[in-house]
């Protein structure tokens, strides 16, 4: 069965950093692209970055409202995709859902909270 | 970047009607050399993560409902749901992979 479980949601104040993790099960993780996509309050789905596997150059490639502050990495040892965030906003505030793919998403984790504010 | 814009933002429906929501991007997401057009449609209910329903435009992802159906080309998109059912209500977005990714800003399906 596949899984993919995030973590490391919680509360921050502007400016500062958090780390998500996504661990997932149930598919060759190496072989994947994997995405993170969030929802924030009352609005729709935006994707927040992807990142390819290493055999196909491990690339990552971000929108412009996180380009600069948000890093998307992974430990294939580990079945573990890391979302990377700093210089946090208000606007950042959102659940964050890990996704396999990097067009198609056809696998989500339940999701995890971020919450930015003073 | 390519928008994706869905309407209506809701519709309310009755039970075992058909829905239809509309999905129009700012430029093609018609690839031409392979003929595909890079479009999908996701289902999400509340407290719950997206669902994959339909890619390539008109793909059923397996084991969704044959009454979900995509439908369109090039910049214009239907979602139709033929005979709603109760636990078809959710939030329904359209989604673009033409060029990396976009949603439309969503579309909500209540029943009547």
């Amino acid at each position: 069965e596949v899984q993919l479980v995030e973590s490391g949601g919680g509360f921050v104040k502007p400016g500062g950093s958090l780390r998500l993790s996504c661990a997932v099960s149930g598919f060759t993780f190496s072989n994947a692209w994997m995405s993170w996509v969030r929802l924030a309050p009352g609005k729709g789905l935006e994707w927040v970055g992807r990142i390819k596997s290493k055999a196909d150059d491990g690339t990552t490639e971000y929108p412009a409202p996180v380009k600069g502050r948000f890093t998307i990495s992974r430990d294939d040892s580990e079945n573990t995709l890391y979302l990377q965030m700093n210089s946090l906003k208000t606007e950042d505030t959102a659940v964050y859902y890990c996704a396999r793919g990097v067009g198609v998403l056809d696998y989500w984790g339940q999701g995890t909270l971020v919450t930015v504010s003073s | 970047d390519i928008v994706m814009t869905q309407s209506p933002d809701s519709l309310v429906v009755s039970l075992g009607e058909r829905a239809t929501i509309n999905c129009k991007s700012s430029q093609s997401v018609l690839y031409s050399s392979n003929n595909k057009n890079y479009l999908a449609w996701y289902q999400q209910k509340p407290g719950q993560p997206p669902k994959l329903l339909i890619y390539w435009a008109s793909t059923r992802q397996s084991g969704v409902p044959d009454r979900f159906s995509g439908s369109g080309s090039g910049t214009d998109f239907t979602l139709t749901i033929s005979g709603l059912q109760a636990e078809d209500v959710a939030v329904y977005y359209c989604q673009q992979y033409y060029t990396f990714l976009t949603f439309g800003g969503g579309t909500k399906v209540e029943i009547k």
